[in-house]
């Protein structure tokens, strides 16, 4: 099963231009992830946020979370050409949090191309 | 390991025949998951096992998948009798498991095909 949604699906921008990705769940969760997947290659871990945070960086990315509104976005900023990929939220479910399972539900993702 | 580890990377297989997938995770990781990943879509849940304990195996689309980590490390997915429509990416993830928000590795992943 699929969590929710990431918007927009696809975005295009030129190198250097910030880019905000979407993305809308529908349970209640204990944390939401952020995944990058390059053309071919695996999926690797970005960040983390916990249901109590609003706001977390890790170098170029920002992530937020607003758990009223069920959303969170990830800006990356001063974007490059090697940041192509496509970008997946992930959340944990506190059902399954609290059952130890933690299994991660992923979005449908948002592709993103830096332009050189 | 260096990473988590899958094999075969690429597999074909005619429809009907049961194929195996392994996943050698992380050298100490206690979670280990299966993903199933379609062409432009995110990762579905499969299975989750908690050392030798599958814990979660709510994903399994059929009785035709199963799942086993019998020693708590190297994990196997079995598809029985597969169909077309199995084909897609297979990924295998672990996570130490110690602190339930913890990131997940992920493997490059099986690309299965049944013709």
């Amino acid at each position: 099963s699929q969590q929710g949604e990431e918007d927009p699906q696809a975005l295009s921008i030129q190198e250097g231009e910030n880019a905000t990705m979407n993305c809308s769940y529908k349970t209640s969760i204990n944390n939401l992830q952020w995944y990058r997947q390059n053309s071919g290659r695996g999926l690797v871990h970005l960040i983390l946020i916990r249901s109590n945070e609003r706001e977390k960086h890790s170098g170029r990315l920002r992530v937020t979370l607003d758990t009223s509104k069920k959303s969170s976005s990830l800006l990356i900023t001063a974007s490059r050409a090697a940041d192509t990929a496509s970008y997946f939220c992930a959340t944990v479910d506190w059902k399954d949090w609290s059952s130890n399972t933690g299994k991660l539900i992923f979005g449908q993702g948002t592709t993103l191309q830096v332009k050189p | 390991g260096a990473g988590v580890s899958q094999s075969p990377r690429y597999k074909v297989t005619k429809r009907g025949q049961d194929v195996a997938l392994r996943c050698d995770p992380i050298s100490g990781h206690v979670s280990l998951y299966w993903y199933r990943q379609a062409l432009g879509q995110g990762p579905e849940f499969l299975t989750y096992f908690n050392y030798e304990a599958q814990q979660d195996k709510s994903g399994l689309p059929n009785d035709r998948f199963s799942a086993e980590r019998p020693e708590g490390s190297i994990s196997t997915l079995t598809i029985q009798r597969t169909e077309q429509r199995d084909s897609a990416m297979y990924r295998c993830a672990s996570s130490r498991g110690t602190e339930r928000n913890t990131e997940a590795f992920f493997g490059q992943g099986t690309r299965l095909t049944v013709v």
